[in-house]
């Protein structure tokens, strides 16, 4: 079975400053990865995935996200954070699986704070 | 957007009283997910559905029993509604599994009193 681990389940930057959010995920077959963005009281959005075309994804709002196999990573970054970025960040991972078995499993989550 | 809707958006009840969430998709997509949202504990998947009757459990399915009964629709019931059930719920459909996304409704706040 696949899993997600997001490192910090919150993190808080400075606006102006680099936005690192981190997920490592473990996976048996090769997986394809996503990070979402939640607003309040909002659904989640996709951000950006990586379907194995390139490694360096580049998603909406100025995010992007590296796959690196041998570190089993896909950590999400922005040059400059804008205040409108604070929000929930989620990594997921999805597998292909036989029949009807789902394979997407969400990480727990990284709430990143702007700080003026 | 992807045409997803969930109803109520807002819902309070009792406990001990059964309760149906639905969500209603446009894009029919073929899977269709409910997911609960806790501090702390991200998004888990209560059940999902792979077809028309076609459901299976998730992560955390007890309490809770799914239907789908058409394409576009897929009921979620809580049969007997306890406080930890307390939650946001969001429905979630997707064209197929590996790389594609998935897409979310605006949930359901469910409070059990």
């Amino acid at each position: 079975a696949q899993s997600v681990t997001q490192l910090g389940s919150h993190v808080s930057v400075s606006e102006g400053a680099l936005v690192l959010l981190r997920c490592n995920y473990s996976s048996s077959v090769p997986p394809y990865l996503f990070w979402y963005v939640q607003y309040p009281n909002q659904g989640l959005q996709l951000l950006l995935k990586y379907t194995s075309a390139a490694t360096l994804v580049k998603g909406i709002n100025g995010f992007e996200a590296e796959f690196k196999k041998s570190e089993t990573s896909f950590h999400l970054t922005k040059p400059s954070a804008h205040m409108s970025d604070a929000a929930e960040y989620f990594c997921a991972v999805s597998v292909d699986q036989g029949g009807g078995a789902d394979g997407l499993t969400f990480g727990k989550g990284t709430h990143l704070i702007i700080q003026p | 957007d992807a045409g997803i809707t969930q109803s109520p958006r807002h819902k309070v009840t009792e406990t001990g009283t059964p309760v149906t969430l639905r969500c209603h998709q446009t894009e029919n997509h073929r899977y269709m997910y409910w997911y609960r949202q806790d501090p702390g504990h991200g998004l888990r998947l209560i059940h999902y559905s792979y077809g028309v009757k076609d459901t299976d459990k998730g992560e955390v399915s007890d309490g809770y029993s799914v239907s789908r009964s058409k394409t576009e629709d897929f009921l979620l019931t809580l049969e007997s509604a306890t406080s930890s059930q307390t939650s946001v719920y969001f429905c979630a459909i997707r064209s197929q599994q590996g790389n594609t996304e998935a897409f979310f409704g605006q949930g359901t706040r469910l409070t059990v009193v």
